[in-house]
């Protein structure tokens, strides 16, 4: 069954500092990925997705995700973070279902704390 | 374009008492439509998904149930509510069931169980 896991529930870095999310996935074909963010009492908004080609995806924000078949990895990225950034972050998978297929399942959230 | 509008943003219910959540998608036509939860300290999980009108499909056995009486509304309901049904609740929608196609999501309801 497809699975992803987000092995970090909370990291905090400073403000202007570089960021890594780390995203696994379990998946037997080839994965459809997302990377989601919510901020605190909304909804969730798509920062990129990957679902062929070009295993680095740009995304809205100045976001970007790597895939990496051999580490079973979506891992999200920011050269220099905003205090703006602060939210929490979802990886996703789409879940096969025979006729509809674009059940997402969710990671467990990773919570980004910026500091001054 | 495009838009999805879930009420009300927040709820506080007891213990035994209705709930009714409504979702609307604007702007587009037949959209698959979901309801997920997101309870505290956890990921988001399925709770129902539909393809067509009054046609629904429960991911997890729950207190809860589903309706679809228009194509672009989805309601989110219980007779009962318990306790363990506070959380976030997420509605989304999206084109058509191709594989990877993004999922958008409502701004969400706050639903307290007192």
């Amino acid at each position: 069954a497809q699975s992803v896991t987000q092995p970090d529930i909370h990291i905090t870095v400073s403000e202007g500092a570089s960021l890594e999310l780390r995203c696994n996935y379990s998946y037997g074909a080839t994965p459809y990925l997302f990377w989601y963010v919510q901020s605190p009492g909304q909804g969730l908004q798509l920062l990129l997705k990957y679902f062929s080609g070009d295993t680095l995806v740009q995304g809205i924000k100045g976001f970007e995700a790597e895939f990496k078949r051999s580490q079973s990895s979506f891992n999200l990225r920011k050269p220099s973070v905003h205090w703006s950034d602060a939210a929490e972050y979802f990886c996703a998978v789409v879940r096969n279902y025979g006729g509809a297929t674009n059940k997402l399942i969710f990671g467990t959230g990773t919570l980004l704390a910026v500091q001054p | 374009s495009q838009t999805i509008h879930q009420w009300p943003a927040t709820l506080v219910q007891p213990v035994g008492s209705p709930l009714s959540l409504e979702c609307t998608v604007e702007g587009t036509s037949n959209p698959n439509l979901y309801w997920y939860r997101q309870a505290a300290g956890r990921g988001l999980q399925l709770l129902f998904y539909s393809v067509g009108i009054g046609q629904i499909s429960s991911e997890v056995p729950q207190n809860l149930s589903a309706s679809r009486p228009q194509d672009r509304q989805f309601i989110l309901s219980s007779k009962k509510l318990l306790l363990s049904d506070s959380g976030f609740y997420l509605c989304a929608w999206n084109r058509d069931s191709t594989a990877g196609n993004t999922i958008y999501f409502g701004e969400g309801s706050w639903l307290t169980v007192v």
